[in-house]
Parts: structure tokens; C-alpha cells; sequence
């Protein structure tokens, strides 16, 4: 079957840093997305990677590991609005997109 | 990318009423659109797609009877609700393609909180 992993919840302090691990099996890859989800709102777009390596966008940053199955969700100077679940999804052979089941962050001063 | 627009954005209803749900794109002609539910604390879980001019396609275990999708335009999908009930409270969240090639992210409605009493 599908699977994508995330961890349910992390917690971090307002100013740091905080990765978000993202592992998946799928069949077939035709790349893979990050979201933030805030409290009751619709999920917004973050990020693609299709190719190995780190996408690099302001403080948010992502990274693929298509061999391991792999991403991850880099966020810099963490400010209270990044408070957020953060959802990794992955288009398979279909085209169709695979959901995690999404991180829960929790930033605190 | 792509504005969506979905309305109402919270309904509050007796049980056995149906419910329509519609989802606009704004500024390009979307000739798939898609249907979520989430429950709270849990993840997206896709509905149906909603192809412009044909009948939608359903993920297993969504009955098609009760949940009536209509794509008549290319700028329109309505989720209408039939005959909901307590169960069917949920978020429930339209989007839409940026674009046709596989690179493009999903684009969604603000969604619509349904409330079945």
C-alpha cells in the first residue's frame, strides 16, 4: 500500500530552527509537496521537489531524497505564525496525490 | 497560482437537509476540480474528482449517491450534501489544479465547515 509518514506533533522555540521529516512509500514518484494547514483554514502551498536536493525559499526550505524516500521541511526563524500542521503530500505513478496525515507545530516564546 | 473560491463557508443545519457547496475557479478555466473531507485532528482525505463535462470519480467507500457532484462549467463544481446528518459534520475543502503539468501544486477553497445537528 501508500504510506507517508510524518510525525504527529514538535514543539520549538520562537527564533530557532525546526526540520520536519517526511518518509514514503508510493508507487512510483512524480513529485512531492509541502502545505501549512493553520487552525481551521484551508492548506496553503509551501513547496515541490521533484529532484534530489534543497529548494530554498526565504526562512522555509525543502529538501527530497528519492532513493531514501525522504523529504524534509526546514523552517528559520521561527516566528509565532508558523504555529501550523504542516502536510507532505506525493503525486504517484497515477498523478495522484498521496496526503500525509500532517505535523502539528507548536512555537513557543 | 490559482484563486479559489468556495462558498458557503460555515453551514448550520437540521438533519435530512441537503447542503450545496459550491467551488469557483477565479482566474483560469479548471477542467478538474477536488473534493476533500477532514475531520478535525485528522488528515485531508479526497472525495471525489470532479471533471468538467463528465461524471466525477470517487474514492472507494464515498457513496456517489449521497454525495452529488456537479461540474457543468469550467470555472464551477458544486458538493452537494444529500440528506446529511450528524456524521456528515465535517470541513469539507475544494481545489484546483494550478495548471496541466505535473508540477503544479493544488490550489484550495477557503472550505466549508458543516455543522449537522
Amino acid at each position: 500500500g501508500q504510506n507517508i509518514d510524518q510525525p504527529t506533533e514538535m514543539t520549538a522555540t520562537e527564533g530557532a530552527i525546526v526540520q520536519i521529516n517526511c518518509t514514503y512509500q508510493t508507487s512510483g514518484f512524480n513529485g512531492l509537496f509541502w502545505y501549512q494547514q493553520h487552525a481551521g483554514e484551508a492548506p496553503t502551498f509551501l513547496s515541490y521537489n521533484v529532484l534530489d536536493g534543497l529548494e530554498e525559499k526565504g526562512r522555509f526550505s525543502s529538501f527530497l531524497s528519492r532513493s531514501k524516500g525522504y523529504s524534509y521541511l526546514l523552517l528559520k526563524e521561527l516566528q509565532m505564525k508558523d504555529s501550523a500542521s504542516y502536510l507532505c503530500a506525493v503525486k504517484d505513478s497515477n498523478y495522484q496525490l498521496i496526503w500525509g496525515a500532517g505535523t502539528k507545530l507548536i512555537i513557543k516564546p | 497560482g490559482a484563486v479559489v473560491s468556495q462558498h458557503p463557508s460555515w453551514v448550520i443545519c437540521k438533519s435530512g437537509t441537503s447542503v450545496k457547496i459550491e467551488c469557483r475557479s477565479l482566474d483560469f478555466q479548471a477542467t478538474t476540480m477536488f473534493w476533500y473531507r477532514q475531520f478535525p485532528k485528522q488528515s485531508l482525505m479526497l472525495m471525489a474528482t470532479s471533471n468538467e463535462g463528465s461524471k466525477a470519480t470517487y474514492e472507494q467507500g464515498v457513496e456517489k449517491d449521497k454525495f452529488l457532484i456537479n461540474h457543468a462549467s469550467l470555472t464551477l463544481s458544486t458538493l452537494t450534501v444529500t440528506s446529511a446528518h450528524p456524521e456528515d459534520s465535517s470541513f469539507y475543502i475544494c481545489s484546483v489544479l494550478g495548471g496541466p503539468s505535473g508540477n503544479q501544486p493544488q490550489h484550495f477553497g477557503d472550505g466549508t465547515r458543516l455543522s449537522i445537528l
